[in-house]
């Protein structure tokens, strides 16, 4: 099956820094990848749309100036939480899709990062 | 107003009880509806997906969708304790995927 990786897995770092979250898809190229937050106890909330070689196409009331994301590749894209601060701790997950056949374009998801900004 | 409404639980039941979830919505533009699994740690995983009214059935696994009460469920027969997760509904008004909205997800736990 499809698989999608993230890394790392979980990140602690101080407030004021910046860092930067992997999603790989490992089988297949991923023509679109996809940035999703989730609080606890929240939804998973898209955050932003990635094609590769494009720019990323942002949700309202993501800023995206903070959240940099960047799809070189059609099998890596980058999510950069820059100035990281305490409120931005969450869950991160990706999800990647193929090339659109069809009705049937599903997304597969990463295992997460969990980010804690101290 | 949440577009996804979904009860976060925990729903609690013994080994091969049914299992009943569901999810509510007020978009009326949605027209795909997806069940995920997700276990703790790990992201969630596509369990049916739905287009338009109707019902599917896969295995012990059954999904229905009411669209003139937006109203959706799944129904799990024979629960087992490997079904403890927690079960996301998503909803898409585009083609396909694209765009998901996601329900809270409610934490199911069968106990043996």
């Amino acid at each position: 099956g499809a698989v999608v990786s993230q890394h790392p897995s979980w990140v602690i770092c101080k407030s004021g820094t910046s860092v930067k979250i992997e999603c790989r898809s490992l089988d297949f190229q991923a023509t679109t990848m996809f940035w999703y937050r989730q609080f606890p106890k929240q939804s998973l909330m898209l955050m932003a749309t990635s094609n590769e070689g494009s720019k990323a196409t942002y949700e309202q009331g993501v800023e995206k100036d903070k959240f940099l994301i960047n799809h070189a590749s059609l099998t890596l894209s980058t999510l950069t939480v820059t100035s990281a601060h305490p409120e931005d701790s969450s869950f991160y997950i990706c999800s990647a899709r193929q090339r659109p056949r069809g009705e049937y374009n599903e997304q597969f998801f990463g295992p997460g990062t969990r980010l804690t900004v101290l | 107003q949440k577009e996804v409404e979904q009860d976060p639980g925990p729903l609690s039941v013994p080994e091969g009880a049914i299992v009943s979830l569901n999810c509510t919505y007020s978009n009326s533009a949605f027209q795909y509806f997806m069940w995920y699994r997700q276990y703790s740690r790990k992201g969630p995983e596509l369990l049916m997906y739905t287009y338009s009214s109707g019902n599917k059935e896969d295995g012990r696994f059954t999904a229905q969708v009411d669209k003139s009460s937006k109203y959706i469920s799944l129904f799990i027969r024979d629960s087992q304790p490997s079904d403890s997760a927690t079960y996301l509904c998503a909803m898409s008004a585009g083609t396909g995927f694209q765009k998901l909205v996601f329900g809270t997800g409610t934490r199911l736990l069968v106990s043996p």
